[in-house]
């Protein structure tokens, strides 16, 4: 079965400063693909960064970037110069070929709160 | 604009009365999905649907039902609700599947008495 690990359910960070939201995943395909969402208190879901197994280099999006060990089955997100705008829950997501067909896994999430 | 709409966005119902939760997308999509979110346990998806007349069961489809009828629209059906069926429900849709950007409705809250 495949699964997703978050095993941060609350984190903080200070503005401007950096912080790393910690997720694990076990599935034993070799193709896949990796997700960060966010949900800020509007609900809204939103993706933050995408990463494709097969990639070597880590994903980057603005001040959002990822540390991707694929060995270790570990998907770190980086945040830097956090902003109060980044205050949300981020949920880590697995999505594997399959014979099951596209199920896409999420974490439990991790909220995130930011103070000025 | 381009978006997910769901209606409604809350709804208090009682046990056994059947609903139905509409999800619409202009995106002209062909990958669509239906999740629900519970405390402690993040996102579950519970069917979705590859193309017109397409639907496979993900996760937790158990009391659930789903059609595609037409490309834009994806309704979720709750024939006999039961109170454990409260929860928050997202629809979303991306171009062809799960690898691709999703795009989520802005969620339906379901109290089930």
């Amino acid at each position: 079965a495949q699964t997703v690990t978050q095993s941060q359910p609350e984190m903080s960070v200070q503005e401007a400063e950096t912080v790393t939201l910690s997720c694990t995943y076990d599935t034993s395909e070799s193709d896949y693909y990796l997700f960060w969402y966010k949900q800020p208190p509007s609900r809204q879901m939103i993706l933050v960064i995408r990463q494709e197994a097969y990639k070597q280099q880590n994903a980057t999006e603005n001040r959002f970037s990822v540390n991707f060990q694929k060995a270790a089955k570990s998907f770190s997100l980086k945040i830097s110069d956090s902003q109060l705008g980044d205050a949300a829950m981020y949920f880590c997501a697995l999505h594997s070929f399959n014979q099951a067909g596209t199920a896409l896994i999420f974490g439990k999430g991790t909220t995130l709160s930011v103070s000025s | 604009e381009a978006q997910v709409t769901q209606n409604p966005r809350y709804l208090i119902t009682v046990t056994g009365k059947k609903l139905t939760v509409t999800c619409s997308q202009n995106m002209n999509h062909e990958y669509m999905s239906w999740y629900r979110q519970d405390p402690g346990l993040g996102l579950r998806q519970i069917y979705y649907s590859m193309n017109v007349e397409v639907t496979d069961k993900g996760d937790v489809p158990e009391g659930y039902k789903v059609s595609r009828k037409e490309k834009r629209n994806f309704p979720l059906i709750l024939e006999s609700p039961s109170p454990n069926q409260t929860s928050l429900y997202f629809c979303a849709s991306s171009i062809q599947g799960a690898t691709d950007t999703q795009y989520f409705g802005p969620g339906t809250r379901l109290t089930v008495l």
